[in-house]
């Protein structure tokens, strides 16, 4: 069974472009998340997908950040303008929906805004 | 309010003996799990046990268990005959069923294994 998979692994890009991260959840969870990791810090939920629905998003950082999930099947997370503070590792993960069943993570994407 | 707190950014042990990582959670849902995952230095998330908030009996992965103090509200994760693979960050964690299951972090606690 393939795991969540994050793409790309590393982007370098510099501060006002725009990047989209993508990611692709276990087949057959309708939940997907989305957390950040900023250098040293702790890792900070951003939101939480239900199949194709915005459950929670109270973690968004601002109106630079937007996610879709289409079909609910996999999940972009698009930076736009970024900003020098947006650096870190971006998580995403998924899970059934039950209790007492982990959140799979996927590798990270490690964004650098320079 | 933080609701999970890992209040040692650092610890220290020596090969093959056992170390406590500390964890404290805040929640009013009687319905929550606790996780611990541990984090590498290549970066991904690997998920090490999970402890259900009506389970009666700590729970036990190998030479990771879980002690489970539910009154105390805390969930320490304890590791039996460290090993130098086991130098990490390890992160615990908590979901609740009104939080609509997201996981939640504390802030991590890094390991170091000593040879």
């Amino acid at each position: 069974e393939a795991g969540v998979t994050q793409f790309p692994s590393h982007s370098v890009i510099e501060k006002g472009q725009t990047v989209t991260l993508r990611c692709d959840p276990i087949s057959g969870h309708d939940n997907l998340y989305w957390y950040r990791r900023v250098m040293g810090k702790e890792i900070k939920f951003l939101l939480h997908f239900v199949k194709e629905s915005k459950q929670d998003e109270s973690g968004m950082p601002n109106n630079r950040f937007l996610a879709e999930r289409t079909g609910g099947t996999y999940s972009t997370l698009k930076v736009q303008p970024a900003e020098l503070e947006d650096s870190g590792v971006y998580f995403c993960a998924s899970s059934q929906e039950k209790m007492n069943t982990e959140a799979f993570f996927g590798q990270g994407t490690r964004l650098t805004v320079v | 309010a933080q609701k999970i707190t890992q209040t040692q950014p650092g610890m220290f042990v020596q090969e093959k003996e056992a170390v406590t990582l500390d964890c404290t959670y805040d929640t009013s849902d009687p319905s929550y799990g606790l996780f611990w995952y541990k984090q590498p230095s290549s970066g991904e998330m690997i998920f090490l046990i999970y402890q259900g908030s009506y389970d009666q009996q700590n729970a036990t992965e190998g030479r990771y268990s879980l002690n489970f103090q539910k009154a105390r509200k805390s969930a320490n994760l304890v590791i039996s005959a460290s090993q130098l693979g086991d130098s990490a960050m390890y992160f615990c964690a908590m979901r609740e069923r009104t939080g609509g299951f997201k996981t939640i972090f504390g802030a991590g606690t890094r390991l170091f294994v000593k040879a």
